[in-house]
């Protein structure tokens, strides 16, 4: 079965940077784009950023952009989001979703994984 | 990014129904976009319920109830989910989602859905 399960969430300080790591499992990594998104505590859903298949394009939203990098490695089954100079406001659960490539829906979600920033 | 307004609560009985909404900008219009809707139960992850464009291109997610169903107000650039015959494990946060650009996505800020 379709598996993602999202790691390296933890207390940070402000401007530090953490590195999250989503592994895939139960069905063709390489073929799928896969998504960040993010929700913090007690709020709404915020899109964050996506990746292709192949690793070409990358897309971050405004809020992230110049901070945020994410990445693939498809020999790998994994996705990888660098979080660098990161904000109070960066606090999260993040969580890693496959787009379907034909109705374009988030149909797979892992279970998330907390960032918090604080000092 | 776009804002998508969507009322903060709702609530109905078990047994009615629930018409949930998700209004775009006006300078989006609601006729040329997918709109996808998403169930949150407290600490769980999103699940994808359907995706409406048009009546005769819509989507159900797998296993979601066919009492859960998508339409669009045009006259209020609105998308709308309906959820008739309520039951208690309804009661969840939804999310509207809407991909402005193809690459890029963007949510509604939720509604909390009680179940009276």
């Amino acid at each position: 079965q379709v598996q993602l399960v999202e790691s390296g969430g933890g207390v940070v300080q402000p401007g530090r940077s953490l590195r999250l790591s989503c592994g895939a499992s139960g069905f063709t990594f390489s073929s799928y784009a896969i998504h960040w998104v993010r929700q913090a505590p007690g709020k709404g859903l915020e899109w964050v950023a996506v990746i292709s298949s192949d690793g070409s394009k990358k897309f971050y939203a405004d809020s992230v952009k110049g901070r945020f990098t994410i990445s693939r490695d498809n020999s790998k089954n994994t996705l990888s989001l660098q979080m660098n100079s990161l904000r109070p406001e960066d606090t999260a659960v993040y969580y890693c979703a496959r787009r379907d490539g034909y109705n374009l829906h988030l149909d797979y979600w892992g279970q998330g994984t907390l960032v918090t920033v604080s000092s | 990014q776009p804002v998508l307004t969507q009322p903060p609560s709702s609530s109905a009985s078990p047994g009615e129904s629930a018409r949930l909404t998700c209004t775009l900008p006006s300078d989006i219009n609601v006729r040329r976009y997918n709109i996808y809707w998403y169930q949150q139960r407290p600490g769980s992850p999103p699940r994808y319920l359907l995706y409406y464009y048009s009546d005769s291109d819509k989507g159900q997610g797998s296993g979601v109830p066919s009492r859960f169903s998508g339409s669009k107000d045009a006259s209020a650039n609105t998308g709308v989910l309906l959820i008739s015959g309520l039951q208690s494990e309804d009661e969840a946060d939804y999310y509207c989602m809407i991909w402005p650009s193809n690459a890029s996505g963007v949510f509604g800020g939720g509604t909390k859905l009680t179940v009276l």
